[in-house]
């Protein structure tokens, strides 16, 4: 298996863009998770589902962003308008019934 | 306030010592542990899990311990190699197989030659 696949690896925008990041899960992992990392915070949960629902959202900062899960083997995460604060890595996790999560390579995130 | 906690930002150990990573947590409501580890530029790698019903449990190099009425679990790894040298991260999961988890900021392993 190709692992937990994240799409752009970098992504440099300008502040008021809209950017939106990629996920494959692992087939067959009926779980996916969106963290964000950054040097002040650590690893920071911002979102998950279970069997494409969205389970627990509390973790998304502002309005500003939003996740979705059309299908299975799909997720997106989106920042509309992007600001500067928003800088950090995103990682992509999903999981089997048995919880431990696989994570993606993650996205880097630059908004000047 | 932080849930789970890795008081020590960073580590150096000589290669062939033993390695040992502590963490803290504050929810007794946990009800299981993973070790992760990260290289820089990559994603974080499962490591080791345990059990809150388990004390120990071993993978190769690798033991995680668990005292529960201390709220405390520390991985060990022995012998260390400069392979191990990465960002280690505790994470603990309460209720549910598949429950959000939350993780501690990170220890960075440096694991001289």
């Amino acid at each position: 298996d190709a692992g937990v696949i994240q799409s752009p690896r970098h992504e440099v925008t300008e502040m008021g863009q809209e950017v939106t990041l990629r996920c494959k899960p692992i087939s067959g992992h009926n779980s996916l998770f969106w963290y964000r990392q950054t040097m002040m915070r650590g690893l920071e949960l911002l979102i998950y589902f279970n069997n494409n629902v969205p389970i627990d959202d509390s973790g998304m900062p502002e309005d500003r962003f939003s996740a979705k899960m059309p299908n299975a083997s799909f997720s997106t995460l989106k920042i509309q308008p992007s600001e500067p604060r928003d800088s950090a890595v995103y990682f992509c996790a999903s999981s089997p019934w048995t919880g431990e999560q696989f994570f993606g390579p993650g996205t880097r995130l630059t908004v000047l | 306030d932080q849930q789970v906690k890795q008081n020590s930002p960073s580590l150096s150990v000589q290669e062939g010592r033993i390695s040992i990573l502590n963490c803290d947590y504050t929810n007794s409501m946990f009800d299981y542990f993973l070790w992760y580890k990260k290289y820089p530029a990559e994603g974080p790698t499962f490591l080791i899990s345990i059990s809150s019903i388990k004390d120990k449990n071993e993978d190769g190099r690798f033991t995680v311990f668990l005292n529960k009425s201390a709220k405390h679990l520390s991985l060990h790894i022995v012998p260390s190699q400069p392979g191990d040298s990465a960002v280690y991260f505790c994470a603990a999961r309460g209720g549910g197989s598949q429950g959000n988890l939350i993780f501690g900021k990170g220890t960075k392993l440096s694991v001289k030659p």
